[in-house]
């Protein structure tokens, strides 16, 4: 299976300021007869379901505030929010769906 | 507007079996695969595998021996059957659907999830 490691696992950051989450995947998961990279990211919040940010690594979701992006290739990924707002305080996690178990990060839980 | 609810039992007994069932509305139930993935504070998110409305499944080789995953396009629903189960399969239960038609994809609609605890 492809191990998702994420950090921090908790992050405190001041309204407004900059927040980014790191995940590192234990093998690629660039697909290269497409160049897209299998990996997403996701939001929850207390109970509720985990919600789509990004997929393709980059691509964001619609509706999805575009304080929200997603970088990095290979086995390197990064979430990065602009600007934190108060809604923005939940669990992310990080998924790989390259292979098959699909697998995700262990969560990162960020606060204000 | 594509919903989906899962639905079972909230208590199962050890080395009994697991059945839930999550019904899709809003929307058809072909083209896509559809999940099941489960969330404990133990393992964290976990995907359990899929099934294809063509009646297409892969699972998580971690629990092949013990699950088996249905669909029913007249109800326009799934299922999920883990048997010989143990505490450690106590966990939040959900259903997911990815964005598009296709069987490696992220998954942008999701049940509101169903909590199965595994006590005696």
């Amino acid at each position: 299976d492809i191990v998702l490691t994420q950090s921090p696992d908790y992050l405190a950051v001041s309204l407004g300021e900059r927040a980014t989450i790191n995940c590192k995947t234990s093998q690629s998961v660039l697909y290269s007869p497409d160049n897209k990279n299998y990996f997403a990211w996701y939001q929850q919040k207390p109970g509720q379901p985990p919600k789509l940010l990004i997929y393709w690594a980059s691509t964001r979701e619609s509706g999805v505030p575009d304080r929200f992006s997603g970088s990095g290739s290979g086995t390197d990924f990064t979430l990065t929010i602009s600007s934190l707002q108060a809604e923005d305080v939940a669990l992310y996690y990080c998924q790989q769906y390259h292979d098959r178990p699909h697998t995700f990060g262990q969560g990162t839980k960020l606060e204000i | 507007q594509v919903q989906l609810q899962e639905s079972g039992p909230g208590l199962v007994k050890p080395s009994e079996t697991l059945s839930l069932t999550c019904t899709v509305s809003g929307g058809s139930i072909s083209s896509y695969f559809w999940s099941w993935i489960r969330q404990s504070p133990e393992k964290g998110l976990e995907w359990i595998g899929f099934i294809h409305y063509s009646g297409r499944t892969d699972y998580n080789p971690s629990l092949k021996s013990r699950v088996t995953i249905s669909v029913d396009m007249s109800k326009k629903q799934l299922s999920l059957i883990l048997s010989s189960v143990t505490a450690a399969d106590t966990a939040v239960y959900y259903c997911a659907r990815p964005y598009d038609v296709g069987d490696d994809l992220a998954y942008d609609i999701w049940g509101q999830g169903t909590l199965v605890t595994v006590s005696s």
